[in-house]
This record gives C-alpha cells, sequence and structure tokens, in this order.
C-alpha cells in the first residue's frame, strides 16, 4: 500500500519553464513533508520541506505549496535549468515515534535547453 | 568531513550466495536505515534502527538480515531467500534529536545476480 501517491512519472519541461510534480497522502497523521532531489549514481538530498501549519514554502526557485484539507502537496521549480534534470521523491512522515519516512514513486524531470 | 559511506559501490552476487553491504557514519546520529530503490517503485524501507543492538523490519524485510553491534555501522546482508535482489540500494542516517528531517542518505550499492 502506496502511503504517499507521487505524479507525473516523467516530466519534461523546457528551460525556463516551471516544473509542477504533485502528492496526495492518506494519513492525517502525517506532520512533515519534505522533498528529495536525486542525480544518477547518487543517494537523495534533502532539498525543501513543509509543515503542514503553512499552506507555502519557497526557497530560491523552489516552492512546495501545502493543502492540508485535500491531503495533497506539490514542488513547483520555476525557471527550471537543465542542472534541474533528476528525478525527485516526495516523502511524508510523522515526527514523534520512529519518525520513519514514507517516499513517493518519484519523477524522473528532464529539462530541455 | 562527516557523513555516509556506503561499500562497495558496485556489487555482483551469484545465485545462492550471501553478500553484506556496509554503512558506516561518522555523524553521530542515533538511527539508520536501509532502503531499496526499483525503477518506478521509490524508495521502499527494509530495515531500521533506532539505537544501538536494536533494529526493526520495515516493509520488505524478508531476505534480508541486519545488525547493529556499534552506532556508526550498519550493514546489511542480502540473503538467498531473496529472490529478486537486484537493485540500488540506500543507506540512511538521522539524529533524533532533530524535530526536522536530518536524514543524510549514502551513494548507494547497485548489487546485480549474475
Amino acid at each position: 500500500q502506496q502511503q504517499v501517491k507521487q505524479s507525473p512519472q516523467s516530466l519534461i519541461v523546457q528551460k525556463g519553464g516551471i516544473s509542477i510534480i504533485n502528492c496526495a497522502y492518506e494519513n492525517t497523521a502525517f506532520d512533515y513533508f519534505p522533498w528529495y532531489q536525486q542525480f544518477p549514481g547518487k543517494g537523495p538530498a534533502l532539498l525543501i520541506a513543509i509543515r503542514p501549519d503553512v499552506s507555502e514554502k519557497k526557497e530560491g526557485r523552489f516552492t512546495i505549496s501545502f493543502n492540508k484539507s485535500a491531503k495533497q502537496f506539490s514542488l513547483h521549480i520555476m525557471d527550471s535549468q537543465p542542472g534541474d534534470s533528476a528525478t525527485y521523491f516526495c516523502a511524508a512522515s510523522i515526527l514523534t515515534g520512529a519518525n520513519n519516512l514514507f517516499f513517493g514513486t518519484g519523477t524522473r524531470l528532464t529539462v530541455i535547453p | 568531513d562527516g557523513g555516509i559511506t556506503q561499500s562497495p559501490k558496485y556489487l555482483f552476487r551469484k545465485e545462492g550466495q550471501n553478500v553484506t553491504l556496509s554503512c558506516e557514519q561518522n555523524l553521530n546520529h542515533d538511527a539508520m536505515y536501509w532502503y531499496r530503490q526499483d525503477p518506478g517503485q521509490g524508495l521502499r524501507l527494509i530495515y531500521y534502527s533506532q539505537i544501538v543492538n536494536d533494529f526493526q523490519k520495515g516493509d520488505i524485510a524478508e531476505g534480508y538480515s541486519v545488525s547493529r553491534e556499534k552506532k556508526e555501522s550498519f550493514p546489511l546482508t542480502v540473503t538467498s531467500a531473496q529472490k529478486n535482489p537486484t537493485a540500488f540500494y540506500l543507506c540512511a542516517s538521522r539524529t533524533r534529536q532533530a524535530r526536522w528531517d536530518g536524514y543524510t542518505f549514502g551513494s548507494g550499492t547497485r548489487l546485480t545476480v549474475v
């Protein structure tokens, strides 16, 4: 059972465009939602994260939008660059307790020049 | 530099063999995790350990075993009982004190059955 559902599976965006990746969850106990960026042959690295008490968080060109009532959150990459080409994973966890991360299935982003 | 070291980077296993993947961290993190990554399936949790000498099964523990004799080390053994072991294996660690994520991942080991 996939705790976090992610779409699309792959995404191709023109340089300078906006990349949007969506995730949805069911467990309302989740209270921490990070996004990870992974380049081929490397481990994932934390990109940006949000708590459900805010609806949006922005860091540079990366923005997380969070809709608590819909149990959905999304990553927006503004002014997408070829260097952003990577696989992106959303995740969710409960900060107390074991704090295990539940990952989405990943989105392979390709930014074409 | 602090971080997580996974070795080897590439590993080939013959049918019926057990192999052990190494994961070492010098971040003084309490918790350590093993994930398996397959195309289109994201990262799935195999085993995790919150403290030394204690570990719990994740979602796909069958055919795998771990030990946590030292805080710095969390080796994963892929046994012959694992029917489809070819995958990319990722080790991660986390400090239990952090309110935010604090997950640090290694660079992974790619295991191939030959």
